[in-house]
């Protein structure tokens, strides 16, 4: 069973441009969880989704930034115009339905020039 | 909101000795879950060790267990037999009892000194 995957892993864009984050979760997992984590700093929670449905952005900007997670594919994070400050690590996360463990993917690392 | 506190931003430790790491953390449910990851410098996170809150045994895996002391709030790392291996970023986290989001702490960067 593959874990969770992420791609791309690294991403360069400049000022203004947007960015698309995708995440595979694993076989089985309904649920997709984004963190970012600013240089130097832990994790912070961004925003939870199930299939078609988002659950909780209580830790998404409220502008520029938007989630999803179809019926059918990757979940996508998306930055439009992106600043020197969205500049960080980004992870997701899966888990099966009705369980608490989150599996983290390695990362794509989001540099803006 | 519950946060999470890691007061050593670097430890070090000698080969084959042991370490502490500390964290404390706010809340006030009293059904949670409590996480050490590992971060080395690839980035991936990698769960070292897990506990729920309702069990009062400490968990244990291999070299690594934990102290944790609901009534203060308080849930340390030990790492015995340090290996070079063991060097990274430890990150304690919170995962709150209906599982929709980590709380992290800021991270302790450790070095395992030969």
């Amino acid at each position: 069973n593959a874990g969770v995957m992420q791609n791309p892993r690294h991403l360069v864009r400049r000022r203004g441009q947007e960015a698309r984050l995708r995440c595979s979760p694993m076989k089985g997992h309904s649920h997709v969880y984004w963190y970012r984590q600013l240089p130097e700093e832990g994790l912070k929670f961004m925003v939870y989704l199930q299939k078609e449905n988002i659950i909780d952005e209580s830790g998404m900007p409220k502008e520029r930034f938007s989630a999803e997670f179809p019926k059918e594919g990757p979940s996508i994070l998306r930055i439009q115009q992106v600043v020197r400050g969205d500049s960080a690590a980004y992870f997701c996360a899966s888990s099966p339905p009705n369980e608490y463990e989150q599996y983290f993917g390695p990362g794509t690392r989001l540099t803006v020039t | 909101a519950q946060t999470v506190t890691q007061s050593q931003p670097e430890m070090s430790v000698q080969e084959a000795e042991t370490v502490t790491l500390s964290c404390t953390y706010d809340t006030s449910e009293s059904d949670y879950y409590l996480f050490w990851y590992k971060q080395p410098p690839s980035r991936q996170m990698i769960l070292v060790i897990r506990q729920e809150a309702y069990k009062q045994q400490n968990a244990t895996e291999n070299r690594f267990s934990v102290n944790f002391q609901k009534a203060a709030k308080s849930f340390s790392l030990k790492i015995s037999d340090s290996q070079l291996g063991d060097a990274a970023m430890y990150f304690c986290a919170y995962l709150t009892n209906t599982g929709n989001q980590f709380y992290f702490g800021t991270g302790t960067s450790l070095t395992v000194i030969p």
